[in-house]
């Protein structure tokens, strides 16, 4: 079974510095990955997707992510920090299901705080 | 531009009266699904069509119920709200061809409040 844990349930960075969001997930083939962001009482925005091409995939709002099979990791990095990445962060996984339709495994979700 | 709109974007409800929340699409997607997240959670999936095949979580109480009556919409039926029922509904549609998963696209969501 596929499975994501979010390694922090809150950060903290100052505007301007860099921004690590760390995320390890289970799985018994090559997964497809996302990371999802979601401002206060707003629906879920994809910001990046890995599905086995590149392993550094670049997202919007100047983040990216690294898939790292040896390390089972999807980190999501953003060199400088800008007050309006403030937001609950959510690395997933899907699950190719033989039946009809797909399902996404959520992580817990990270809280980014970012200070003046 | 093509998206995934949930109206009304607040809802709020009285114990035990029926409430509907409802969602449309233009992106043509094929899968919609509906989520519940309460707070500072991850969202839950409680089913989703895959075209008109509806797909139950098992674990999803039988007092939501859904309808789905073309591909642009979907609706979500909840038969007697009860003050656990309070929360964020999410609904988000995909594209699945070849049982390849595709990335889902979410709306904005709704807010209900059950009195």
């Amino acid at each position: 079974a596929q499975s994501v844990t979010q390694l922090d349930s809150h950060v903290s960075v100052s505007e301007g510095t860099p921004v690590l969001l760390r995320c390890n997930y289970s799985s018994s083939y090559s997964p497809s990955l996302f990371w999802y962001v979601q401002h206060p009482n707003k629906g879920l925005q994809l910001l990046l997707k890995y599905t086995s091409a590149a392993t550094l995939v670049k997202g919007i709002n100047g983040f990216e992510a690294e898939f790292k099979k040896s390390e089972t990791s999807f980190h999501l990095t953003k060199p400088s920090a800008h007050m309006s990445d403030a937001a609950e962060y959510f690395c997933v996984v899907s699950d190719d299901l033989d039946n009809q339709g797909g399902k996404l495994i959520f992580g817990q979700g990270t809280e980014l705080s970012v200070k003046p | 531009d093509a998206m995934v709109i949930q109206n009304p974007r607040y809802q709020v409800t009285q114990f035990g009266k029926p409430v509907t929340l409802s969602c449309s699409q233009t992106l043509n997607h094929n899968v919609m699904y509906w989520y519940q997240q309460k707070s500072s959670q991850a969202p839950k999936l409680l089913f989703h069509y895959y075209d008109k095949d509806f797909n139950n979580e098992a674990d999803t109480p039988d007092n939501f119920q859904s309808r789905r009556p073309n591909t642009s919409f979907c609706f979500l039926d909840i038969r007697s709200p009860g003050l656990g029922d309070a929360a964020m509904y999410l609904c988000a549609t995909s594209r699945d061809r070849d049982r390849r998963i595709y990335e889902q696209y979410f709306g904005p969501g709704t807010r209900l409040t059950v009195t």
